[in-house]
């Protein structure tokens, strides 16, 4: 199945700055690509996705890239904020016999916004 | 639309018993995910099903754990002779399976072995 890296595996940052999380993954058929905040005993919710055919999205301050034939894609975080900390995973999605999503994850990235 | 529901949220069993897991997807998703997280570490993939079918059970162990997911009722990961390393976090989740859409996860069952 797909392979899904991460880095860093933490992150400290003031508040106010900006926080990047790098992921890569290994299946070039892959096309579908969520990050996901998990809070400390909660469940993973997605935060952003971005699929194959755009290089960029970007929700307020949040944004994400992609970078198909390097086959990594990012996460931006501007003007960070306390309530930003917590665990952020990628995915990258397979397709599957069916073309639906199985996603695989990558290891998580603990984020922590210093006020 | 009550989302995606797990039951038990917590379930400690001692080492030999069999842990059952089950997950109800948000209405009008027909696919689920079980993933599994170590405290501390991140979301391993174990299985995906849709209704009576398992589409990819490539993460899944060998021995021990199945799941299924029948047309009527919630999809089930069943634990036999569960051993203390098999405590963890399970997670579910699902989508409508139409293309690439939003994976909703449910809040988990902690399973403790003790």
């Amino acid at each position: 199945g797909e392979n899904v890296e991460q880095h860093p595996s933490t992150l400290s940052v003031q508040e106010g700055d900006s926080a990047v999380i790098k992921c890569t993954y290994s299946d070039s058929a892959s096309n579908y690509f969520p990050w996901y905040k998990q809070e400390l005993g909660k469940r993973p919710q997605l935060i952003i996705d971005i699929r194959s055919n755009v290089g960029e999205k970007k929700d307020q301050r949040i944004a994400v890239t992609l970078n198909k034939t390097a086959k990594h894609f990012s996460l931006h975080i501007t003007e960070t904020q306390p309530e930003d900390s917590a665990v952020y995973f990628c995915a990258a999605s397979s397709g599957g016999r069916t073309g639906a999503n199985n996603l695989f994850f990558g290891t998580g990235t603990r984020l922590t916004v210093i006020p | 639309n009550a989302g995606v529901m797990q039951n038990p949220r917590h379930l400690v069993r001692r080492r030999g018993q069999e842990a059952r897991l089950r997950c109800s997807p948000m209405k009008g998703h027909s696919h689920v995910y079980w993933y599994r997280q170590l405290p501390e570490e991140g979301l391993k993939f174990m299985v995906y099903l849709q209704k009576e079918n398992i589409i990819d059970e490539s993460g899944m162990p060998k021995e021990r754990f199945s799941a299924e997911f029948p047309k009527e009722g919630p999809s089930i990961l069943r634990i036999q002779q569960v051993v203390r390393g098999d405590s963890a976090a399970y997670f579910c989740a699902s989508s409508t399976g139409s293309g690439n859409t939003e994976a909703f996860f449910g809040q988990g069952t902690r399973l403790t072995v003790v």
